[in-house]
């Protein structure tokens, strides 16, 4: 299967300022990658697929295949934007999904 | 609307109880995941199916097992349930494509072991 790590437990950042998760690939061929989302109370779904190349809620994520990374960016955060937030593989044929670990992020007022 | 629908979502269970978590998806999906989330070690896989009666195991199989009979359900058992076992079970379903599909998640059960 294809594997993720996700380097930050925990993110914490003042509202407004720009955010940064990490989370790199380590398998080769053409990566695909996503990254999902999971707010209090609320159930985990797809936040954004690297491939649509779209902002969704302000946030972005590039693949960057020198670095073997795929960062999801914001560049000012909104205390609505504290979350949980997993980087994926996509699923397939007969696929397995395994998530990264996670990141919390924490925006502060 | 897309729907991963998990029977329950609070449970309490006695240490030594067989424990059923059952799954629905209403997507005709191929695939179909059971994951457990605990803080600060993530979502994690138990198990993964991919068509009816065929099943893999995931990265943390032990103590558990799952049952396909329909395309549509997917139930995660727990043997003889323990306190380690104590957590939130997250399903999820994808579609079975050679690009890449997203996961849809059910909105969890927690289960708690005492």
């Amino acid at each position: 299967a294809q594997r993720v790590t996700q380097p930050e437990k925990l993110l914490s950042v003042f509202k407004g300022a720009p955010v940064e998760l990490k989370c790199n690939y380590s398998y080769s061929g053409s990566p695909e990658l996503f990254w999902y989302v999971q707010y209090s109370r609320q159930r985990l779904q797809l936040l954004l697929r690297h491939i649509s190349r779209e902002s969704i809620k302000g946030f972005t994520a590039d693949l960057n295949k020198g670095e073997t990374s795929f960062h999801l960016k914001k560049p000012f955060a909104q205390e609505e934007d504290s979350a949980m937030y997993y980087c994926a593989p996509p699923g397939g044929s007969a696929s397995k999904i395994i998530f990264g670990s996670g990141t919390r992020l924490s925006i502060r007022p | 609307d897309v729907k991963v629908t998990q029977s329950s979502r609070y449970l309490v269970k006695r240490t030594g109880e067989k424990v059923f978590l059952e799954c629905v998806q209403d997507m005709d999906h191929e695939n179909m995941f059971w994951y457990r989330q605990d803080p600060g070690l993530g979502l994690r896989l138990i198990y993964f199916s991919y068509d009816v009666k065929m099943k893999e195991k995931g990265d943390i199989p032990e103590g558990y097992s799952v049952s396909r009979e329909k395309k549509e359900r997917f139930s995660l058992i727990l043997e003889s349930a323990s306190t380690n076992q104590t957590s939130m079970y997250l399903c999820a379903s994808s579609e079975s494509r050679g690009e890449g599909t997203e996961a849809f998640f059910g909105q969890g059960t927690r289960l708690t072991v005492v």
